[in-house]
């Protein structure tokens, strides 16, 4: 299953509500995970099961959506939240998408 | 603790073979899989392949032919081994955990980086 995300690079400022988006080729039944990867890091999971937050991650954080649309929103953007952003399939198989930068501007 | 930790070479020649060990801790292997995914630099992530809790393996289709995955459960070890290596297989490698019950990778390790060149 194709994941594509959007945008690729997404620039704003400290406090902004941001909106980053993924697409699935077909209906993933909202298993679909998100996961934050700073420079030299793993990937680290935030949300999973579409809408649920993993245990330790700031409430700033939410996921939402269904069916083939899924949104990560980050409420008031922290300069520790710089970092790359991608979504994850696991409804048939495991597949990612191409990753969002979110950097401030 | 959950940990994961891969280790192996960090130069490989072209067409040889790639070993790597995801050595795991605070988790056992029968009741908890773990998968392996790659991540060219500056690239998004690839999901390679899966050690099942019960002993089995799954493994990417592009991959299939060049891929194998083993495990060694009193040393709680998952091992990766790929043939042929060539440039394009320049990349971090991770290994990740999977519950029995879900789909989602809670813990990763802190990958390794592996080069291949002559």
């Amino acid at each position: 299953i194709q994941m594509t995300q959007s945008p690729s690079l997404l620039s704003a400022s400290v406090g902004d509500r941001v909106t980053l988006s993924c697409k699935a080729g077909q209906n993933i039944n909202n298993y679909l995970a998100w996961y934050q990867q700073k420079l030299g890091e793993a990937p680290k999971l935030l949300i999973y099961n579409a809408n649920s937050l993993q245990t330790g991650i700031p409430s700033r954080f939410s996921g939402s959506g269904s069916g083939t649309d899924y949104t990560l929103t980050i409420s008031s953007l922290q300069p520790e939240d710089v970092a790359t952003y991608f979504c994850q399939q696991y409804n048939s198989w495991w597949t990612f998408g191409g990753g969002t930068k979110l950097e401030l501007k | 603790q959950v940990q994961l930790m891969e280790s192996g070479p960090g130069l490989v020649q072209p067409s040889e073979t790639l070993s790597l060990t995801c050595t795991v801790s605070g988790f056992s292997l029968t009741s908890y899989n773990v998968h392996w995914v790659r991540q060219p630099p500056g690239k998004g992530l690839e999901w390679m392949g899966v050690m099942w809790s019960g002993g089995s393996t799954d493994y990417n289709s592009a991959l299939k032919s060049r891929l194998s995955i083993s495990r060694d459960t009193s040393k709680n070890q998952v091992f990766l081994k790929m043939n042929s290596l060539q440039s394009e297989d320049t990349t971090t490698y991770y290994c990740a955990r999977v519950s029995n019950w879900e789909g989602f990778f809670d813990y990763w390790g802190q990958g390794v980086m592996v080069t291949v060149s002559s």
